[in-house]
């Protein structure tokens, strides 16, 4: 079966560093997002991986590992307005997105 | 640019009641996505669409139906609603055909079934 697994909850403190990992198991992989979904709002593209290793773009990176099948992003210099929930998806062989439940970040002052 | 819009923004039916979710995106995207979202569960794939004209079932298709009439336009219908149809719905739009599509998402439509 196919199987993405995140925490359903995180809580970190403005101005620090957090990491909220993913770990999937799914019939093929063409690569994994991380979206960030504000409540009641729509999910919003952060960003694409498909090689091992770390993407930073500014604040944000985003880590692979294809062996572990694992992947997080990091989250630097924490603002009140990161507070969200955080939704990893692997695109799979038939080129479906497979999502996991989301993490919620709280984020205190 | 609008983006990917999506009428009505909430709704409430009863058992049975029928309606049409309407989805439509500016961006000129091959792919359209109908998808649900429901506390503590992921988004799950309901019904997609290649291109207009053409639509297939995703991961929880059994009570709705789509069609692709237009390019623009992706349309997600409940013939006879039931509770458990109760969620959020989330439509997308993406290029497609490779593996760094990004989907582009609505603000959600918020379904009650009583």
């Amino acid at each position: 079966g196919q199987n993405i697994d995140q925490p359903t909850e995180m809580t970190a403190t403005e101005g620090a560093i957090v990491q909220i990992n993913c770990t999937y198991q799914t019939s093929g992989f063409n690569g994994l997002f991380w979206y960030q979904q504000h409540a009641g709002e729509a999910p919003t593209f952060l960003s694409y991986n498909v090689l091992d290793g770390l993407e930073e773009k500014g604040r944000f990176s985003s880590f692979l590992s294809r062996s572990k099948g694992y992947s997080y992003p990091l989250l630097k210099e924490l603002q009140m307005k990161d507070s969200a929930s955080y939704l990893c998806a692997v695109m799979d062989s038939n080129y479906q997105l497979i999502w996991g439940a989301g993490t919620k970040l709280i984020i205190k002052p | 640019n609008a983006g990917v819009t999506q009428t009505p923004k909430f709704r409430v039916l009863k058992t049975g009641q029928s309606m049409t979710l309407l989805c439509a995106q500016d961006m000129n995207h091959e792919y359209m996505y109908w998808y649900r979202q429901d506390p503590g569960m992921g988004l799950r794939l309901i019904y997609y669409s290649a291109s207009e004209g053409t639509t297939d079932k995703g991961e929880v298709p059994n009570g709705y139906n789509v069609s692709r009439l237009k390019k623009q336009n992706f349309l997600l219908g409940l013939e006879s609603a039931a509770p458990s149809q109760t969620s959020v719905y989330f439509c997308a739009s993406s290029y497609g055909g490779s593996d760094a599509d990004t989907q582009y998402f609505g603000p959600g439509t918020r379904l009650t079934v009583l």
